[in-house]
């Protein structure tokens, strides 16, 4: 099992769609959450990061962490053509084997169309 | 300014060229990492430099050699590639392990070597 599980899709919606992307993980000594949206042939760029359990909002993105179900998602409002890109769930702990490496999901392929 | 930039954005070299990626930051951080991503795929960890010394290895053949000539320049020097080698090659900085609890990575752009 991998320790950061994650749906590639691709998931295909219409513009104006709520879009919910979500990863699970195994390793409890993770407490540091992160997604980054990847547009094609780009480097990864940091949309949220949350700490611990909880809810943090950014304009159309809303980040929540759930460390009792070891379950964290994003949502996207009002979803836009520009937000196709690939959106890659990431995590770290603070810890041991854990310091300062960041643990990602496969990546969900996103498309928004108009 | 989160910027994190990558030169040069495309290379392709011969396997016998030796090249060198060049990566820098300016946000103070004190770790910064290498990372191989193949398409279609997460980024591969390679190695993780904090303050200055390099503290992850994930087993890179030698044939990738890091350095790291202060707190705002990575480099990653290739000599006798392989094709399978190609791939986006990506430098991420953090404000560093010890600076907790500010954990996340900041990208730069890329550089997609192709190895011919």
């Amino acid at each position: 099992q991998k320790e950061v599980e994650q749906d590639p899709g691709p998931l295909s919606v219409p513009e104006g769609a709520i879009v919910s992307l979500n990863c699970t993980y195994s390793n409890s000594a993770f407490q540091y959450f992160m997604w980054y949206r990847q547009y094609s042939r780009k480097g990864p760029e940091l949309l949220m990061y949350t700490y611990s359990s909880g809810n943090k909002e950014d304009g159309r993105f809303t980040a929540q962490v759930d460390k009792s179900s070891k379950y964290i998602s994003l949502f996207i409002r009002d979803s836009q053509p520009s937000d196709s890109a690939t959106y890659l769930c990431a995590m770290s702990g603070g810890r041991g084997s854990t310091l300062g490496r960041l643990y990602f999901g496969r990546g969900t392929q996103l498309t928004v169309w108009p | 300014d989160t910027e994190v930039t990558q030169t040069p954005k495309h290379l392709v070299m011969g396997m016998t060229n030796k090249k060198s990626l060049k990566c820098e930051q300016h946000m103070g951080h004190r770790a910064m990492y290498w990372y191989k991503q193949k398409a279609k795929k997460p980024p591969e960890l390679m190695f993780v430099y904090s303050y200055e010394k390099l503290s992850i290895n994930e087993s890179v053949p030698s044939r990738f050699s890091p350095e790291c000539p202060n707190s705002s320049l990575l480099n990653l020097h290739l000599h006798a590639l392989q094709p399978e080698d190609s791939a986006l090659y990506l430098c991420a900085s953090s404000l560093g392990p010890r600076k907790g609890p500010s954990y996340e990575q900041y990208f730069g752009p890329g550089t997609r070597l192709t190895v011919t």
